[in-house]
C-alpha cells in the first residue's frame, strides 16, 4: 500500500511569488492534515480536512495560505504571496479515523525556501 | 493551551548504550501520547503510542509509559544501534480533535 506522498520535495521561490504544495493521502483515509516546521521551531498544526470539508483550520497563520481538498482525495496548499517567514518544511498526514487515538501517517514533507 | 517539552539535543551515544529521552506535557484531560521518529531524508513515522494512563507503548526495542501523575512519556531503549540515529518527536492529541501537538524534537546520534 502506498504511503502519503508529497510534491514537490523541495521548492525555492522568490518573496512575493506563489507556490502550491500537493499531498496525496493513503487511499481510503478520510482525514488529512497539514503541519509545518519553521526553522528551529516545533512542528505546528495548520489544518484538518475530513473528506473535502475543513474540520479545523485554527492553525492557518494568515489569509495568504489557502488549502483545498476537492473531491476528498488529494489536497493542495497554496501560499500567495510567499514571505520569508514561510520558509520551512510542510508535512502532510492522513488517518482513517479522526480521533486522538487514531494514528496519523506522515509524508516526507516539502521543504520550502523563500528568498 | 497544550504543550510538549522534550530534552534538547543532540544526544550522542555509543552503540549499545542505554537511551532516555525525556518528554513532559501540559494538557487538559487525558490526551493520547505519541513518539514519532524521522530518519534522515524520510518523513515522520509513528514509533509508539499510549492512549491512557499507565499504558506502555513499545516498538523496535523502544518503550515509553504514560505517567499521568508526572505528566511524562519518556522514551527508553536498553541498547541503541547506529541505525537508531534520527530525530525523535514527542507529541500529544486529544481524543476529539486529533490535532497533534509536538515537542521540539531531539536528535540522537549513535556512534559505532
Amino acid at each position: 500500500e502506498a504511503g502519503v506522498t508529497q510534491f514537490p520535495s523541495h521548492s525555492v521561490i522568490e518573496k512575493g511569488q506563489t507556490v502550491t504544495l500537493r499531498c496525496d493521502p493513503i487511499s481510503g483515509h478520510d482525514n488529512l492534515y497539514w503541519y509545518r516546521r519553521v526553522m528551529g521551531k516545533e512542528i505546528k498544526f495548520l489544518l484538518h480536512f475530513v473528506k473535502e470539508s475543513k474540520q479545523d483550520e485554527s492553525g492557518m497563520p494568515n489569509n495568504r495560505f489557502l488549502a483545498e481538498r476537492t473531491g476528498g482525495t488529494y489536497s493542495t496548499l497554496k501560499v500567495q504571496p510567499a514571505e520569508l517567514e514561510d520558509s520551512g518544511v510542510y508535512f502532510c498526514a492522513s488517518s482513517q479515523g479522526g480521533t486522538g487515538t487514531d494514528t496519523q501517517y506522515f509524508g516526507p514533507g516539502t521543504r520550502l525556501t523563500v528568498l | 493551551g497544550d504543550s510538549v517539552t522534550q530534552m534538547e539535543g543532540p544526544v550522542t551515544l555509543s552503540e549499545e548504550a542505554f537511551l532516555t529521552i525525556n518528554c513532559t506535557y501540559t494538557a487538559t484531560g487525558y490526551p493520547s501520547l505519541f513518539w514519532y521518529v524521522q530518519y534522515p531524508g524520510e518523513g515522520l513515522q509513528l514509533l509508539l503510542k499510549a492512549t491512557k494512563a499507565d499504558d506502555k507503548g513499545s516498538n523496535k526495542g523502544f518503550e515509553a509509559t504514560y505517567r499521568k501523575e508526572t505528566t511524562s512519556f519518556h522514551l527508553e531503549k536498553g541498547s541503541v544501534q547506529v541505525s537508531d540515529s534520527a530525530v525523535y518527536f514527542c507529541a500529544l492529541a486529544h481524543r476529539a480533535g486529533n490535532m497533534l501537538t509536538f515537542g521540539g524534537g531531539t536528535r540522537l546520534m549513535v556512534k559505532p
